[in-house]
């Protein structure tokens, strides 16, 4: 049981080139998440998906996309990045309950040069 | 609208003195209060929530938080801290089926 996992753990990116930020969560559960952290900020959310094959904004959702592939994957695209989107970038999943606990993946370090 | 205040940005101790992290939130109905630790290169652990009944709640590390309604506080408590609890901790309302947390509090631990 290995919980949320990130892939990459740290990107290196030129402004305007693109890509994925890939999280998978083998606990069955029907939320998933994307955060970003900055220094002073705390974590903001990007998008969430409440289940399969739906997807919503969050609190700063320009310049991102998302996909929910499947009930375990869900996807976070930079098509064109830029220095603002350096961060660190992390991923959670949790169960449809009110209240019930999110968990979080490791996270994904991502500078733009 | 929901939000999250964590007013100490940093807050230092020493081993073995005790801990008061505040959180104050603004939430229209019932709140569902969490606080999460994060240590450093680490994602998020939940330390402990609160929904309903007892306002003390217990968490694990020997962590506990009291939710007080009348101040919209949810602060965060330990005796006797160790080297180890050294990290940021986050405190977060539930909205919907989203998570507000606020801007983190640093400790750090003093030999």
């Amino acid at each position: 049981n290995a919980g949320v996992t990130q892939t990459p753990k740290f990107q290196v990116l030129k402004t305007g080139q693109s890509m994925t930020l890939q999280c998978a969560q083998d606990m069955n559960h029907n939320s998933m998440y994307w955060y970003r952290q900055d220094p002073g900020m705390g974590l903001r959310l990007i998008y969430y998906s409440a289940s399969e094959g739906t997807t919503d904004k969050g609190e700063v959702p320009n310049g991102y996309n998302v996909s929910r592939l499947n009930k375990r994957e869900f996807s976070l695209r930079l098509e064109s990045a830029a220095p603002s989107q350096t961060s660190v970038y992390f991923c959670a999943s949790k169960d449809e309950g009110r209240g019930d606990t999110q968990y979080f993946g490791p996270g994904t370090r991502l500078t733009v040069l | 609208a929901q939000s999250v205040t964590q007013p100490d940005i940093h807050i230092t101790v020493s081993e073995g003195a005790s801990l008061e992290l505040r959180c104050n939130y603004s939430y229209g109905a019932t709140p569902y209060l969490f606080w999460y630790v994060q240590s450093p290169g680490q994602g998020l652990q939940l330390l402990l929530k609160y929904f309903s009944g007892d306002t003390l709640v217990q968490g694990i590390k020997g962590f506990e938080a009291e939710f007080k309604r009348s101040q919209s506080s949810f602060n965060l408590r330990k005796p006797s801290v160790h080297w180890s609890d050294a990290a940021e901790y986050f405190c977060a309302v539930e909205y919907g089926n989203k998570l507000v947390f606020g801007a983190g509090t640093i400790l750090r631990v003093k030999s």
